[in-house]
């Protein structure tokens, strides 16, 4: 198993831009989530899903959108860019939100 | 709502000695807790766990936790701490609710430090 896959691995946009950060598991997990990690701040939700066709806003979700048309995926989209979404991204999946979560190897954006 | 407090930011510790790792939540419904850990440049990973049953909950690379429902506490510890135990560790819980948990809230997290 891959388990969970995160692309890019580094990305550096312009204010303004958009672009897509995709998520993938291969472990038939239900939930699915999105997390940005600033210093000093932890690990802040920004949207999770619970299943194919259901999703939900945690956190921080302004800027951004998620959808899950599999089970399979989970695609991260910021809609126009801002320096202020500059962080560390990560992906998360698990059978249930009180089981494990299985954390993908993140993708580190640079907005200018 | 439920929250996280990490209490240190920073903790330097000597190889082979003891370690504790302060995390207090405030929640008005039962939890489920955490810890996580975080090596450089990399994903989190799960330390342990406490779901229900017994208070003292032990889990990977000799760490351990306690739950204390009336301090609202989950500190973690490991009686003699390695080099490779240096990372950043991060407390989280979720709110049980009725209708099923659905968002882990993570703490600031502590960054552990072994020196030789």
């Amino acid at each position: 198993n891959a388990g969970v896959t995160q692309t890019p691995k580094f990305q550096v946009l312009k204010t303004g831009q958009s672009m897509t950060l995709q998520c993938a598991q291969d472990m038939n997990h239900e939930y699915m989530s999105w997390y940005r990690q600033d210093p000093g701040m932890g690990l802040r939700l920004i949207h999770y899903s619970v299943g194919a066709g259901i999703t939900d806003q945690g956190e921080v979700p302004n800027g951004y959108n998620v959808s899950r048309s599999t089970t399979e995926d989970f695609p991260l989209r910021l809609l126009s860019a801002a320096p202020s979404q500059t962080s560390v991204y990560f992906c998360a999946s698990s059978y249930s939100i009180q089981y494990e979560q299985y954390f993908g190897p993140g993708t580190r954006l640079t907005v200018t | 709502a439920q929250s996280v407090t990490q209490l240190d930011s920073q903790v330097p510790v000597f190889e082979e000695a003891p370690v504790e790792l302060r995390c207090n939540y405030s929640s008005s419904v039962s939890v489920y807790l955490f810890w996580y850990v975080q090596y450089p440049n990399q994903g989190l990973q799960l330390l342990l766990k406490y779901l229900s049953g017994s208070t003292l909950v032990k889990g990977i690379n000799g760490f351990e936790a306690e739950f204390n429902k009336s301090q609202t506490s989950f500190h973690l510890r490991k009686p003699s701490v390695h080099i490779s135990d240096t990372a950043e560790y991060f407390c989280a819980v979720i709110g049980y609710k009725i209708q099923g948990a659905q968002k882990l809230v993570f703490g600031q997290g502590t960054r552990l430090t072994i020196n030789p």
